[in-house]
């Protein structure tokens, strides 16, 4: 069955240090998104992707950033972690191009502690 | 921009009926998403309202009113696994992306 995956699900890490946190999707979807998700906020976007070598900041894109070189893979880099970005990170796939609405499917998330 | 409210905290009984609103106010309007998201999971889809009226999916229906900006979830028959946070997502004028309001957590006790 087709799916989305996070790794890692749980990281530790210092103040300073960079992070990569990985999403790979196997539904061919063109679109993928990377959320955060803090208590009273709900999920907020970081980053987008209509498709490979295609990135789009977000919300609060400030101090990450993504790439996409296929279709299946959008990591997201902590350029240096700092303790407000400690939250949990979602990644999410959906279908169609640009301009549709189409359901957004969720990875089971990385819970990140930046010490 | 957007902005996108609902309630915090909701609280019901088990076999009982509970309706989740969501009022939005945002620049182009491509289609509401209703989300469930247990704790320490991900959001799973629930629904998805594009034009006016009511869509019905087993014990879970959803409304939505485009003129009032306005949207419900309605859940029947209770149940305590329907314990969970109740996400409320608008697509807006370019569609792929959601703005996501901060959710409703909702408690159902015996």
């Amino acid at each position: 069955d087709a799916e989305i995956t996070q790794s890692p699900r749980h990281k530790i890490t210092e103040t300073g240090r960079q992070v990569t946190l990985a999403c790979h999707q196997t539904w061919n979807h063109n679109n993928m998104f990377w959320y955060r998700q803090d208590l009273g906020h709900g999920l907020r976007l970081i980053h987008y992707s209509y498709g490979v070598q295609d990135t789009n900041k977000g919300e609060v894109s400030d101090g990450y950033s993504v790439s996409r070189s296929n279709t299946e893979d959008l990591p997201l880099t902590l350029e240096s972690a700092a303790s407000s970005q400690t939250s949990v990170y979602f990644c999410a796939s959906s279908a169609y191009g640009v301009g549709s609405t189409d359901t957004q499917y969720f990875g089971p998330g990385t819970r990140l502690t930046v010490l | 921009g957007q902005n996108i409210d609902q309630p915090t905290e909701m609280t019901a009984t088990e076999g009982a009926i509970v309706q989740i609103n969501c009022t939005y106010q945002t620049s182009g309007f491509n289609g509401l998403f209703w989300y469930q998201q247990h704790a320490g999971e991900a959001p799973t889809f629930l629904s998805y309202n594009v034009l006016d009226g009511l869509e019905e999916k087993g014990r879970f229906s959803s409304f939505l009113s485009r003129s009032k900006g306005y949207s419900y979830l309605l859940l029947k028959e209770l149940q305590m696994k329907d314990s969970a946070s109740y996400l409320c997502a608008v697509g807006g004028r370019y569609g792929n992306k959601l703005v996501f309001g901060a959710g409703t957590i909702l408690r159902v006790k015996s």
